[in-house]
């Protein structure tokens, strides 16, 4: 079965500086990755997705990911953070256990801080 | 366009009780999936449904069960409630069951089992 590391449980960064939140997954076959962010009392949001192709995606909020097989990663970045960035971020990989079926696994979570 | 909702918002079981909670899809979705996350823990996939059917599982004991409705709604029913049940439950409804259909959550209800 799939899984996915998040290694780093907590992160702080200065407004304005650069992010990049790792995501180390495992799966056998071709994966497909995601990058979810929740803020508290609130739902999970899709930043970007994965499936094929160009393995640099381009996501909401400024967001980007690179997908690297060779590192087994997909390591959400951004250039410069905002305030409003301040979340907990979840990297997930799916897997299609048989047809029409949506089977994801969740990382644990990285919790973003952002200094003033 | 409604998206995802979920009722109630918070909930107060003692250990032993049943509960269920609610998901209404957002228009035009007919796939409704359930996670359960743990605080300080990624969520983790309880079940599918698909059409009224369920459409695969995680692992999680018999005990937790659920239902699709004609108008794509679901519930999700937990019975003989455990302190470890105590967690965030969020459902998610996407166009399709499969993994290429983003997912849309809800804000999720919590459950507190004393």
């Amino acid at each position: 079965a799939q899984s996915v590391t998040q290694p780093d449980i907590h992160i702080t960064v200065s407004e304005g500086a650069s992010l990049e939140l790792r995501c180390n997954y495992s799966y056998g076959a071709t994966p497909y990755l995601f990058w979810y962010v929740q803020s508290p009392g609130q739902g999970l949001q899709l930043l970007l997705k994965y499936f094929s192709g160009d393995t640099l995606v381009q996501g909401i909020k400024g967001f980007e990911a690179e997908f690297k097989r060779s590192q087994s990663s997909f390591n959400l970045r951004k250039p410069s953070v905002h305030w409003s960035d301040a979340a907990e971020y979840f990297c997930a990989v799916g897997a299609i256990v048989r047809y029409n079926n949506n089977d994801m696994r969740f990382g644990a979570g990285t919790r973003l801080t952002v200094k003033p | 366009e409604t998206g995802v909702t979920q009722s109630p918002t918070h909930l107060i079981k003692t250990r032993g009780q049943q509960v269920t909670l609610r998901c209404s899809s957002q228009s035009g979705h007919n796939t409704v999936s359930w996670y359960q996350q743990a605080l300080g823990q990624g969520p983790q996939f309880i079940f599918q449904y698909y059409r009224e059917e369920e459409n695969g599982r995680g692992n999680f004991p018999p005990r937790f069960s659920g239902l699709q409705f004609p108008n794509y709604s679901s519930e999700l029913n937990v019975n003989a409630l455990e302190l470890d049940d105590s967690a965030l439950y969020l459902c998610a409804s996407s166009p399709g069951g499969g993994v290429r259909n983003t997912q849309y959550f809800g804000p999720g209800t919590r459950l507190t089992v004393l």
